[in-house]
């Protein structure tokens, strides 16, 4: 069963406009959750993370996510994109039962001018 | 920079040959991960070393091994090599054993298979 859902593997959106990018886990028991970037060429870069405590994480580059409990959902989101924000982005987990991440396969966002 | 190194940047080999990727994990971490990045199975855990121990284990091909060494730097080692291997290996790092420690990536070795 997969740990963590991206919906989307291609998210096109227009400089300035809204980047929403979402991620779906499966836990009964709410788990830690990451979100990475991936530039070409690059490793993975760790935008946010969500542990416990505040559910509205704020990361790197003006990006944050909410955790919802009750939509099993970590979304990341930017107001408004920009050229440098194309690249691809992984969603995390690591369930509390173990200590193995589980990525997502992935979202390419292309920024259009 | 994350500080995780790893070497080679490319490498170019033929079939049924065995090669070895290092890593080196940032000053501090104990937890050094393997990850295989291609385009059709995206990115795949593979193996993970906690202080010079196997922790955890993925899809991890018995062709592969890993182990990582006193001074917590790792090696990948590939065996019998097929076109299929081709793809994009990462190395990460994390201070201790998972939970909510995050892991920082190298920028990976690009295996090609020809």
């Amino acid at each position: 069963a997969q740990s963590v859902t991206q919906l989307g593997s291609h998210v096109s959106v227009s400089e300035g406009a809204l980047v929403l990018l979402r991620c779906n886990y499966s836990s009964s028991v709410p788990p830690y959750l990451f979100w990475y970037v991936q530039y070409p060429n690059q490793g993975l870069q760790l935008l946010l993370k969500y542990t416990t405590g505040a559910t509205l994480v704020k990361g790197i580059n003006g990006f944050e996510a909410e955790f919802k409990k009750s939509e099993t959902s970590f979304h990341l989101t930017k107001p408004s994109a920009h050229m440098s924000d194309a690249a691809e982005y992984f969603c995390a987990v690591i369930l509390n039962t173990g200590n193995q991440f589980y990525f997502g396969t992935g979202t390419s966002l292309t920024v259009i001018p | 920079d994350s500080g995780v190194t790893q070497t080679p940047k490319h490498l170019i080999t033929a079939t049924g040959q065995r090669v070895t990727l290092r890593c080196s994990p940032r000053s501090g971490d104990l937890s050094v991960y393997w990850y295989q990045q291609s385009l059709d199975q995206g990115l795949q855990f593979l193996i993970q070393y906690y202080n010079g121990e196997e922790r955890a284990k993925g899809n991890i091909l018995e062709r592969f091994s890993a182990q990582q060494f006193p001074d917590l730097h790792s090696e990948l080692n590939l065996s019998s090599l097929e076109l299929g291997d081709s793809a994009l290996y990462f190395c990460a790092s994390s201070p201790g054993d998972g939970q909510n420690s995050p892991l920082h990536f190298g920028n990976g070795t690009r295996l090609t298979v020809t």
